[in-house]
């Protein structure tokens, strides 16, 4: 039980366009979710705190206006990269917590590739 | 400073080998303390995950252990597989906000056959 799955899995775009990229938990309902970015060889920095039904909390210097996330419902979490530059180049990770528990269970990431 | 540290940065060992990793942290207090296996290009995988009143907890060949007086927590692989090469990932979730996990900066290992 408990698994997050992420789509795609990884993805090329050209500079200035948007990218959106899908966080579901599968087997579980998830209130929150959280959406991380890791740059090589570094370890996962908080972007963001999703909430289901209401609007997300950046972590301080993350642009909300350059990652639109969208908790549209119960499984479902979204990030939108929006105006990707390549400096937006990274591995975007999300988790979702299983409640009542405070345990939070990774996806397997998306690579972002911007060129 | 980061508030959870680990040691070493990175390790290679053969194959059958054990192989202990270091996590100290100053997260006080904490929630629980998780150890969490990253492969390349993946997302982490939790390993295990000990309460600060726990001082081992195992799963299979990985014995983690937690020192809550010295602040020191770590993970032991026995008999290393050419699969457990990856990162090694301790996380910290403190008491005042178990959302915030803490992550250590990771030790990176890699088993020779």
């Amino acid at each position: 039980g408990a698994v997050v799955s992420q789509h795609p899995s990884r993805v090329i775009c050209k500079s200035g366009t948007s990218v959106k990229i899908e966080c579901r938990s599968l087997d579980f309902q998830a209130t929150t979710m959280f959406w991380y970015r890791q740059f090589p060889k570094q370890s996962l920095m908080l972007m963001a705190t999703s909430n289901e039904g209401s609007k997300a909390t950046y972590e301080q210097g993350v642009e909300k206006d350059k990652f639109l996330i969208n908790h549209a419902s119960l499984t479902l979490s979204t990030l939108t990269v929006t105006s990707a530059h390549p400096e937006d180049s990274s591995f975007y990770i999300c988790s979702a917590r299983a409640e009542p528990t405070d345990t939070q269970y990774f996806g397997p990431g998306t690579r972002l590739t911007v060129l | 400073k980061n508030q959870v540290e680990q040691s070493p940065q990175s390790l290679i060992i053969l194959e059958g080998k054990n192989c202990t990793l270091q996590c100290n942290y100053t997260v006080s207090p904490f929630s629980n303390l998780r150890w969490y296996k990253q492969d390349t290009g993946r997302g982490p995988v939790s390993l295990t995950i000990m309460t600060f009143s726990e001082n081992t907890k195992s799963n299979g060949r990985y014995t983690a252990t937690l020192d809550a007086d010295t602040k020191q927590s770590s993970l032991h692989i026995t008999a290393s597989q050419l699969s457990d090469s990856a990162s090694y990932i301790c996380v910290v979730s403190p008491a005042y906000n178990t959302d915030k996990l803490i992550f250590g900066t990771g030790t990176r290992l890699q088993v020779f056959p």
